[in-house]
Order: C-alpha cells, then structure tokens, then sequence
C-alpha cells in the first residue's frame, strides 16, 4: 500500500513564526503536492514538485514556500505563520498519469 | 478554466436511497476524473476514477456517469448506508500536466 505520511496531526503555531511541515511518501512517486483544505472551499493547490528541486506554484503560493531536497520528501514552509493560514494541510503524492494519494493531514492552528 | 463545479454542497439521504453528485467542468485539457471520499480527521482516498473514453464505470454501489459534449460527471452511490457518510470530492487532471483540480466537496448524510 501506498503510504504517505505527514509529520503532525496537530500544531500550534505563533503569529510570526516559521513553520515546517514535512511530508514523505514511501513509493518511489514523482510527483508531490501540498493542499490547503477550508470549509466550502476544498482543496486549493499551494505547490507541487514533479521532480527533485523542482517546483511549480499552485493557486495560493503567497506566504509558502515549498522545499524538495530528495525524492521521498516534500516540505511545506510558512516564512512568517498568520492567522488567516490557520488550516487543514494536505500532501499527496503521485505517480506520473496515476491518482494521487493523500497523508491523514496536518492540523495548523496559528495564534 | 481551471475550476471544477460541484454540487450540491450537502446531500441527505436516507439508507438504501441513491445518492447523486454532479461535477462540471470547461478545461477541454482534463482528461482524468477522479472522486474522492474523505471521513472527518482522515485524508482523502480515492473512490473511482473514470477516463474521457468511457461513459459510465462502476465499482460495487458506486458509477461514475460521464458526459464528454456536456462537460460534466457525476457519482452515483446505489443503496445508500450511513457509512458512506462523508465528504466527496471531484477532482480533474489535465493531460500536459500532473496537478489535480478539486471540487469544493459534498457533504453527504445518510440517515439510518
């Protein structure tokens, strides 16, 4: 079975402080997404990587940055946490042409 | 045109009823249509995908009907149970590149 796993399920953050979260998946997949998961509004892509150290922005990249040092690891950066980044984050991973395949997600709770 | 529509956003039905949601879409590009079924404090799980090839595919209680001239598809859950309360998402792939365009979900009550 495919396994993607993120590295909380819960975090409190502070306003201004620099978050870190981290993804890995076990399947030798190209391709790694980052999700940010609201009420009434889905699932809205903030980055994706289709290789190591590439990466291409999503919808809402503004205040994230994304780092993919190896092929098993996508990690999602927040530079300086808000509030309004308080959120259900998701990774995923793909084959190419595949579905994806999502972790059990990361609570973000910035205060 | 990267946008794929939903609805509706919530859906009760009571147990052994069908349970519709429908998707819409304009990116001509898509060619892979996956839904998914998320249970609260889980992550996603993909249910059944379909391909603009075919009109319809099925798996178990679950069909994906597809329309290709109309742009739009939809899941049909056959004799609803209250486990198949959840949130569904549609979601789109288009086929020059390998992100994924979700819907905003349906959340789907099934009475017992």
């Amino acid at each position: 079975d495919v396994k993607v796993t993120q590295s909380s399920r819960y975090l409190v953050k502070r306003t201004g402080e620099k978050v870190f979260l981290e993804c890995v998946q076990d399947m030798d997949h190209e391709n790694m997404f980052w999700y940010r998961q609201d009420p009434g509004l889905g699932l809205r892509l903030i980055y994706f990587s289709y290789d190591v150290k590439m990466k291409e922005k999503g919808d809402i990249p503004e205040g994230y940055s994304v780092s993919r040092e190896k092929k098993e690891r996508f990690s999602l950066i927040l530079e300086s946490a808000s509030t309004n980044q308080t959120s259900m984050y998701l990774c995923a991973s793909s084959a190419y042409s595949t579905e994806a395949f999502f972790g059990q997600g990361t609570r973000l709770t910035v205060v | 045109q990267q946008q794929v529509k939903q609805s509706p956003q919530s859906l009760i039905v009571q147990k052994g009823g069908i349970s519709i949601i429908n998707c819409a879409y304009e990116n001509t590009a898509f060619d892979y249509f996956p839904w998914y079924q998320q249970f609260p404090g889980k992550g996603p799980a993909l249910l059944i995908a379909i391909r603009p090839d075919v009109s319809e595919k099925k798996e178990g209680r679950f069909t994906i009907s597809f329309n290709k001239s109309a742009k739009q598809f939809s899941l049909h859950i056959m004799d609803s149970q209250p486990g198949d309360s959840a949130t569904y998402f549609c979601a789109a792939r288009n086929n020059y590149g390998q992100n994924f365009v979700f819907g905003p979900g349906t959340r789907l009550s099934v009475l017992p």
